[in-house]
């Protein structure tokens, strides 16, 4: 049983780009959140989809949005990129429970 | 608001010597604790958890009780390994379904 899965794995884009990262949950999941963590600090909320509605956000700016599909994968948009977006971003799957999050291996993105 | 707030690390300890980590939280509300911990290039793996007071939680002979009274959720273990070299993320979730609210992280070396 896959857990969830995320690619690319890693990504170099220039500043002011976009990128799209996108996120596989685990099987029988039906939540995504995405979190991103910079080097050296804790993951950070971003926000959180639930059948296909961002069910509730982070204090990120609006250059972050996401996008939940019928089959529960996910894609997190990032527009006009910043070298402080330079980060790992990871992606959890849930199915409600508290506690019952299963984290990706992340996507690291590099800005320069 | 609410927060997470573990001990700096590096912690440098020599195989089989005692671990503490130190681990505090605000909340609003009555949260579900967690011990996250993630190895060198993944992502997150939940060590433990305990969702009410006085509740222990454990796992690879990690331990941390949940203790409301002084608002802390430490983490111990007996006798570390090399192989627990890591970072360690304590965190809380305060309502169900809610984001998690991660510390900033402690990384742990272990010296053969």
């Amino acid at each position: 049983d896959a857990g969830v899965t995320q690619s690319p794995t890693h990504l170099i884009k220039t500043r002011g780009q976009q990128v799209t990262l996108r996120c596989s949950p685990k099987s029988g999941h039906d939540t995504v959140s995405w979190y991103q963590q910079a080097l050296g600090q804790g993951p950070q909320f971003i926000f959180q989809y639930y059948e296909e509605e961002e069910r509730q956000r982070g204090n990120f700016p609006d250059r972050f949005s996401g996008h939940q599909f019928p089959n529960y994968s996910s894609e997190l948009n990032v527009n006009a990129l910043l070298l402080g977006d330079s980060a790992l971003y990871l992606c959890a799957s849930s199915l409600g429970a508290p506690g019952g999050y299963t984290f990706g291996s992340g996507t690291r993105l590099t800005v320069v | 608001g609410d927060s997470v707030t573990q001990m700096e690390g590096p912690v440098t300890l020599s195989e089989e010597a005692f671990l503490t980590i130190n681990c505090t939280y605000t909340a609003t509300g009555y949260p579900s604790l967690f011990w996250y911990v993630q190895y060198p290039g993944e992502g997150l793996q939940l060590l433990l958890k305990a969702t009410k007071a006085d509740d222990k939680g454990s796992n690879k002979g990690f331990e941390a009780t949940y203790r409301k009274e002084t608002t802390s959720f430490h983490l111990e273990k007996g006798s570390v390994q090399v192989s627990d070299s890591a970072v360690y993320f304590c965190a809380q979730i305060v309502n169900r379904d809610d984001k998690i609210i991660f510390g900033k992280g402690t990384r742990l070396h272990i010296l053969p």
